[in-house]
Formats: C-alpha cells, sequence, structure tokens
C-alpha cells in the first residue's frame, strides 16, 4: 500500500516565525488533504489540494503531483496554531503520523 | 450546517463488555469512514461505506468488530468483546462521494474516545 511520510516530526517555533512542512507519498494519489488536530483533537480542515496552490489567510500548500509531495506553509505563526498536522491521500485514505508543532509566546 | 455528528464522546467499560459508537454524517454526504487512532498516532481507516454499501473493511478486525449503515446515512461501529487494546479515539467522517475524481474531501467529527478498563 501507500506510504506516507511527513517531516519534521516535531517543530518548535518563536510566535511570528514561519514555517513550511512536507508530506511524502509513495505513489501519485488524487485525494490530499491537509488537517490540523487541535489540542482538543478534532480535526480540521485546512486544504483538500490534489495538485496546484491554494491559499487560505496565513496558510498555503503546494501539492506537486507528478513528483508525489506537498509542502504546507504556515506565515507569520500564532500560538493558536500550535497541534498536529496530518496529510492524507490514496484510496485507502493513509495518514502521515503527523508534524507535531508548538508554537511559543 | 450541521457537521459530523458523533456520540457519546466518551466511553469507559470494562474488557469483554460490548460498546457502541453512533455517526450521523453531513446531510448529503454518501461517504462514510469509520477510523482508529491510537495516541501519538494518525488515524486509521477501518471501514468505508458507499450508501449503505460497505466498500473496503479490509481493516475492520471482523472477529470483534461490525459496522453498519442500514439506511445509508447515520452508521453504527460496534465492539464485542472490547479488549484493552481497544482503548482510542474512533473518529468518523464523510464526504460527497461523486465520483472517483470528484467530491472526495472528507469531514471528520469530534470522535469517541473509549477507555477499556
Amino acid at each position: 500500500g501507500i506510504q506516507v511520510e511527513q517531516s519534521p516530526p516535531d517543530l518548535i517555533l518563536q510566535e511570528g516565525a514561519n514555517s513550511t512542512l512536507r508530506c511524502n507519498f509513495s505513489d501519485s494519489v488524487n485525494n490530499l488533504q491537509w488537517f490540523h488536530q487541535n489540542p482538543w483533537g478534532q480535526l480540521i480542515n485546512l486544504f483538500y489540494i490534489p495538485s496546484g496552490t491554494k491559499q487560505n489567510g496565513r496558510l498555503s500548500a503546494t501539492t506537486v503531483a507528478t513528483e508525489r509531495y506537498s509542502l504546507l506553509y504556515i506565515s507569520s505563526s500564532q500560538t493558536t496554531d500550535s497541534g498536529v498536522y496530518f496529510c492524507s491521500g490514496g484510496f485507502k485514505t493513509i495518514f502521515g503520523a503527523g508534524t507535531r508543532l508548538f508554537v511559543k509566546a | 450546517e450541521a457537521g459530523v455528528v458523533q456520540s457519546p464522546r466518551y466511553k469507559i467499560i470494562e474488557k469483554k463488555q460490548p460498546v457502541a459508537f453512533w455517526c450521523n454524517p453531513i446531510s448529503g454526504h454518501n461517504t462514510l469512514y469509520w477510523y482508529l487512532q491510537n495516541l501519538g498516532q494518525g488515524p486509521e481507516l477501518l471501514i468505508r461505506y458507499e450508501n449503505e454499501e460497505a466498500v473496503d473493511d479490509s481493516q475492520l478486525p471482523k472477529d470483534r468488530f461490525s459496522a453498519e449503515r442500514l439506511k445509508g446515512v447515520d452508521s453504527t461501529l460496534k465492539i464485542q468483546p472490547a479488549e484493552l487494546g481497544d482503548s482510542a479515539v474512533y473518529l468518523c467522517a464523510s464526504s460527497l462521494g461523486v465520483s472517483e475524481h470528484s467530491g472526495n474531501e472528507q469531514f471528520f467529527g469530534p470522535g469517541t474516545r473509549l477507555t477499556v478498563l
């Protein structure tokens, strides 16, 4: 089956810093999603992005489908951005292990 | 528009007892998913329904887990009997499910946190 690798596994930022999270797939997927899991466990949809680039406020994402990876950009990070960021995709909706982000005030 | 609804939010049971979780997807969403999430890991798909049909249950441990979606709307996931290792968060998600190439964005409910003692 498809393997999903996320990096970095852990990230600590000072408030206001920018960051890039990466998601690599072992095979092509047509339903790539990014989620933020907040401290209460709710998975919040960030982007549905099988290909191309999307932006939503301070967040943006780019998927290069032909090279089987996606990037999530967080600009001017805030403490409320803390949590775990997951990417997922594939017929059996495989999730990566996540990137745990902590933003310090 | 209401999101995916799950109940109960928390459940504590003794091992060997049965337990059931309920999910109501977003109105109009044909595809429903059940996931299991262990602490510190990403969700793992257990079963996927297209309307009433379970189109992928290959990762559902069928000796103790069962699921149903009788009218193609809400769904129930059951464990009988529960084991200590079943302690986890059980997540339900739904999507429009229009085709293989569209309508596949998944929306998740808040989950049910199960503790087996």
